[in-house]
């Protein structure tokens, strides 16, 4: 079936320097991306979404770039601190089909900071 | 401002209990929504609730897995006869009226099954 998926399993940034975490998705009827970051224990924190007629979102030291062409979602985070540790999970919805109206989420990206 | 607040944090039964999981949406929120997660993956819809309505259970199991959302009080998710593969985290989301609205999360409550 289709779903969303991630890239990398774990990415590792030294402490300052901006992350870039890709996600790619299957479903071209998906209109509403979110990202999540989820720490150890807790549930997933919302980031930033963006909707399927833009392109790009900014958020505070969060930008969201979205390539509906390629099927393809980033979350860049600038000067990455040491509280950016945990597991970031893209996740989309379907709006326009039918079936499930939650969000469909992809396994997750470690990104793990080095001093 | 209470985020949405779930409990237990931790549940422990035996196999062929009930597992009862609270649920209390964040104030305004009229949307709730149930995901299941297993140890190093994404979460997985089960069931998406308004107010005394079952929106949406596609993806609930059909047999001893439950959920509502009554006028008074939390959202309930409610599983009979437990089995180890009923262990997981469950988390509980809540949004807003409108489709673009984000969901979000409470911290979950962890059952394990023993």
């Amino acid at each position: 079936g289709e779903s969303v998926g991630l890239h990398l399993p774990t990415l590792s940034v030294q402490e300052g320097d901006n992350s870039i975490i890709n996600c790619a998705y299957s479903n071209s009827a998906s209109d509403y991306f979110i990202w999540y970051k989820q720490e150890s224990g807790k549930g997933p924190q919302f980031i930033i979404d963006i909707r399927s007629n833009m392109d790009k979102r900014q958020g505070q030291r969060v930008t969201v770039l979205l390539n509906k062409t390629v099927k393809h979602l980033s979350l860049q985070i600038a000067a990455t601190q040491p509280g950016d540790s945990a597991v970031y999970f893209c996740a989309e919805r379907d709006l326009e089909g039918g079936g499930a109206d939650g969000l469909t989420f992809g396994k997750g990206t470690h990104l793990i900071i080095q001093p | 401002n209470a985020g949405v607040m779930q409990n237990p944090r931790h549940l422990v039964r035996r196999r062929g209990q009930e597992a009862r999981l609270r649920c209390s949406p964040m104030k305004g929120h009229s949307h709730v929504y149930w995901y299941r997660q297993l140890p190093e993956e994404g979460l997985k819809f089960m069931v998406y609730l308004q107010k005394e309505n079952i929106i949406d259970e596609s993806g609930m199991p059909k047999e001893r897995f439950s959920a509502e959302f009554p006028k008074e009080g939390p959202s309930i998710l409610r599983i009979q006869q437990v089995v180890r593969g009923d262990s997981a985290a469950y988390f509980c989301a809540s949004s807003p009226q409108g489709w673009d609205q984000p969901q979000h999360f409470g911290d979950g409550t962890r059952l394990s099954i023993l």
